[in-house]
């Protein structure tokens, strides 16, 4: 069973607008962590946000922010103010169980150009 | 500071021949990791290591194999390529215990199998 879901088409974005990346989880465990990883047309895979299930307030990380819905399952990025250099894919993973494991599983990606 | 070096960046292999994508870190991490990345897909766990000695299969670890007999070195064996095996490839690392779980990717290395 897919435990990420990253189900948008590619989103075009007009430069210093903000965009959003939906993302829903799958688990049953009640420790978890969802990561956002941005992959740039060069391949590297840079992370950007880090939230923890039991986190009380939505992770922030400069001009990323995550929009975390417990109930719904859901861990959203907002990227305010987009700029040329955010156009990439952009995946949403988790990891199950306490930190301990570290694995993560990844949803298929995001794909953002950023229009000027 | 180098992180996470993998190599080569390049590689093209005929229908069964065999090589190693190497993959080292200077950051003194316990947990590696080696996924792989299809076209237009997310990343898929093949291997990872807990530490030196100890290795796990991860999601698709057929046709793949590998070692940790350091905490640095964490190489990733293919064995008679297959067409299937055509993608971009991954190590990653992390602290482990303790740590949110961030990892740390090198710059991968593509693999073509014709």
């Amino acid at each position: 069973a897919q435990k990420i879901t990253q189900t948008q088409p590619g989103m075009f974005v007009q430069e210093k607008e903000a965009v959003t990346l939906d993302c829903t989880y799958d688990t049953s465990d009640p420790s978890y962590g969802l990561f956002w990883y941005k992959q740039p047309s060069s391949g590297e895979m840079i992370f950007l946000i880090y939230q923890g299930s039991y986190d009380q307030q939505n992770a922030t990380e400069g001009r990323y922010s995550l929009n975390f819905q417990k109930a719904r399952k859901s861990a959203n990025l907002v990227i305010s103010a987009s700029q040329l250099g955010d156009s990439a894919m952009y995946f949403c993973a988790m990891r199950e169980g306490r930190s301990g494991n570290n694995r993560l599983a990844f949803g298929k990606g995001n794909q953002v150009v950023v229009i000027p | 500071n180098a992180g996470v070096t993998q190599t080569p960046k390049f590689r093209i292999l005929k229908i069964g021949q065999s090589m190693t994508l190497q993959c080292t870190q200077d950051m003194n991490h316990n947990y590696m990791y080696w996924y792989r990345q299809d076209p237009g897909m997310g990343l898929k766990l093949i291997y990872y290591s807990v530490g030196a000695g100890i290795t796990d299969k991860g999601e698709v670890p057929n046709g793949y194999n590998v070692s940790r007999s350091t905490t640095e070195d964490f190489p990733l064996r293919l064995e008679l390529a297959a067409p299937s095996q055509t993608s971009v490839y991954f190590c990653a690392s992390n602290l482990g215990q303790g740590a949110i779980g961030e990892l740390f990717f090198g710059e991968g290395s593509r693999l073509t199998v014709l």
